[in-house]
């Protein structure tokens, strides 16, 4: 897991209500990444930051908000317009954007009760 | 479409025998193919890294195949232990950038006594 780290580990949240997960490196890498990752599916890209107070949308962004105020963070908030939020968050990061060797943290487990 | 194809989807074996695993890719144009492992509940760990002109890679009982050819690559397990017991899921980047990595659905190994 590297110098990774993701809170909770485990989440529990209504329907209707907004939640954050935490992702914080201690690499000093400039690249940080979010993935979803769903039973019998690859990971997919949510959201990518390339470097401090920049991020864009990766393949499914739609119901998720980031930001990236801090080299070392990047917290990743699940909105209650995302439609099917249950499942197995992962947070990465690289050296750079243009080194894709990405380490990923532990991961959150967030359901939707 | 990039796509990364795993099999078999699951594999159960004998703590101490062999075993290989499949990854055929359609990805373009290919910049280096990775192998992970994810232990239940935790983050992807990076096993090897094999670029366009690489054919095998080595990492301890881990040995990492690829022929760019017919855009197939292997991972071979030697002397299974119950801590292999985990995912392993092949991973396809193309040059661009870290958001280009196409992830495939990964081999559920587990080793048994």
């Amino acid at each position: 897991d590297g110098g990774i780290t993701q809170s909770p580990k485990y989440l529990f949240r209504k329907e209707g209500q907004n939640v954050t997960l935490s992702c914080e490196q201690n690499l000093n890498h400039d690249a940080m990444y979010w993935y979803r990752q769903d039973p019998g599916q690859g990971l997919r890209l949510i959201y990518y930051s390339q470097i401090v107070n920049d991020f864009q949308k990766g393949d499914i962004a739609e119901g998720y908000s980031v930001s990236r105020e801090k080299k070392e963070s990047f917290p990743l908030t699940v909105t209650s317009a995302q439609k099917n939020p249950t499942a197995f968050y992962l947070c990465a990061s690289s050296r750079s954007y243009y080194e894709d060797t990405q380490y990923f943290g532990p991961g959150t487990r967030l359901t939707v009760l | 479409k990039n796509q990364v194809e795993q099999s078999p989807q699951s594999l159960i074996i004998l703590e101490g025998k062999n075993c290989t695993l499949q990854c055929n890719y359609t990805v373009s144009p290919f910049s280096n193919l990775r192998w992970y492992k994810q232990d239940t509940g935790r983050g992807p760990v990076s096993l090897t890294i094999m670029t366009f002109s690489e054919n095998t890679k080595s990492n301890g009982r881990y040995t990492a195949t690829l022929d760019a050819d017919t855009k197939q690559s292997s991972l071979h397990i030697t002397a299974s232990q119950l801590s292999d017991s985990a995912s392993y899921i092949c991973v396809v980047s193309v040059t661009g950038g870290g958001n280009k990595l196409t992830f495939g659905t990964g081999t559920q190994l587990k080793v048994e006594l």
